[in-house]
């Protein structure tokens, strides 16, 4: 079954750095798009970043574009997360999520793993 | 960026009753969009795509239907389970956006 693992969480001070893993299981992580959803405490969902199933083109929400960057490595079925000049908005559950992208116009984030939490405070 | 907004934001309903939560688009996203259930400390779970498309193992109760700005979704008798918050989200582009969420709490 399709197993998505996040880890790499904590607290971290402002200005400093964190990368985040996603660890892929039960399919063919090298075949899929994979992005990055957080969630602050009490609110919806936002979009942060996805990445080609080959790398080739990364996407990025304005709010982290120039401060995070979103990699993968197929040899190792892991996703990551580089974090840097982190602030406390960016305080929140940050989830690995997988994307399906079918015939017509069938688009959607299938698989989520369980989320790993980012607390940026002083 | 495209704006979701769901209304209402937060609902109070009965076991059996028939809800509707709409969810409007700032421009148009053809049917390029889905739905989750989210429940607390959850991750979120989806529900349908492609506006209408049931996800595999999801109840029948729920449907989904529109396209362009317009969105609903439904659930045709409202079991104990449901009571969550929903989340539209378009995926019309690479700069996906989420509705703000309708909180549905039982009466």
């Amino acid at each position: 079954q399709v197993q998505l693992v996040e880890s790499g969480g904590g607290v971290v001070q402002p200005g400093r750095s964190l990368r985040l893993s996603c660890a892929a299981s039960g399919f063919t992580f090298s075949s899929y798009i994979m992005h990055w959803v957080r969630q602050a405490p009490g609110k919806g969902p936002e979009w942060v970043a996805g990445i080609f199933s080959d790398g080739s083109q990364k996407f990025y929400a304005d709010s982290v574009n120039g401060r995070f960057t979103i990699s993968r490595d197929n040899s190792e079925n892991t996703l990551y997360l580089q974090m840097n000049s982190l602030r406390a908005d960016d305080t929140a559950v940050y989830y690995c999520v997988r994307y399906y992208y079918g015939s017509g116009r069938q688009r959607c984030f299938d698989y989520w793993g369980q989320g790993t939490l980012v607390t940026v405070s002083s | 960026d495209i704006q979701l907004t769901q209304s209402p934001s937060f609902l109070s309903a009965s076991v059996g009753d028939r809800v509707t939560i709409t969810c409007r688009a700032s421009q148009g996203i053809s049917s390029y969009l889905a739905w989750y259930q989210q429940k607390p400390g959850k991750a979120p779970k989806l529900l349908i795509y492609a506006a209408s498309t049931l996800q595999s193992g999801v109840p029948s109760r729920f449907s989904g239907s529109g396209s362009g700005t317009e969105f609903t979704l439904t659930i045709s008798s409202l079991q104990p389970e449901d009571f969550a918050t929903y989340y539209c989200q378009q995926l019309n582009s690479y700069a996906i956006t989420f509705g703000q969420g309708t909180r549905l709490e039982s009466k």
